[in-house]
């Protein structure tokens, strides 16, 4: 079956400090993967998605296929980036017709300290 | 403005007592989801409707019921909850093209179960 990992659940670094939070997917075929953020009482929102390549907030993902990834990452991080980000792979291809069950990552809670 | 709501936004109830939490959206959106969040355990589908009349179980339905007769609407009914099913819960909406594209997602309703 299709899977994303997100091996960290809780990850701190100073702001300042480079940020890179993992995701790792186990699908064959061209994934389409997407990262979400959640800041603290607020909906989940997209944050950017590798088909557009582009850069939200300062922060950009890589699809390696190779290394089956798509980690975010932001070359300086801000408080303000403190917050839950999800990571989201495509449909299940093992759903049957037009049926798309979408399976998120377990999330990483990242704390961006002072 | 483009959104997707759900009501109640808090609530607390019984072992038992049936409910149903709305969800709506105003985008004219064919597909349609419900996730739970868990501590730990991140964000996991309960169940997804790609059009009217057409939903199908995520990775956890047990215990949860939904329906789809009208496009903007994908109501999540708990027939008995249980305490287990106590959590923060989530619907998003997105185009046609389902998981392939970005979903939107409401403002969560937070229930309890005692």
């Amino acid at each position: 079956a299709q899977r994303v990992t997100q091996p960290e659940k809780l990850l701190s670094v100073f702001k300042g400090a480079p940020v890179e939070l993992k995701c790792n997917y186990s699908y064959s075929g061209s994934p389409e993967l997407f990262w979400y953020v959640q800041y603290s009482r607020q909906r989940l929102q997209l944050l950017l998605r590798h088909i557009s390549r582009e850069s939200i907030k300062g922060f950009t993902a890589d699809l390696n296929k190779g290394e089956t990834s798509f980690h975010l990452k932001k070359p300086f991080a801000q408080e303000e980036d403190s917050a839950m980000y999800y990571c989201a792979p495509p449909e299940n291809p093992i759903s049957s017709g037009s049926a798309r069950q979408l399976t998120f990552g377990s999330g990483t809670q990242l704390t961006v300290l002072p | 403005e483009a959104q997707v709501t759900q009501n109640p936004r808090y609530l607390i109830t019984v072992t038992g007592k049936k409910l149903t939490v709305t969800c709506s959206q105003n985008m004219n959106h064919e597909y349609m989801s419900w996730y739970r969040q868990d501590p730990g355990l991140g964000l996991r589908q309960i169940y997804y409707s790609m059009n009217v009349e057409v939903t199908d179980k995520g990775d956890v339905p047990e215990g949860y019921k939904v329906s789809r007769k009208e496009k903007r609407n994908f109501p999540l009914i708990l027939e008995s909850p249980s305490p287990n099913q106590t959590s923060l819960y989530f619907c998003a909406s997105s185009r046609p093209a389902g998981a392939r594209d970005t979903q939107y997602f409401g403002p969560g309703t937070r229930l309890t179960v005692l």
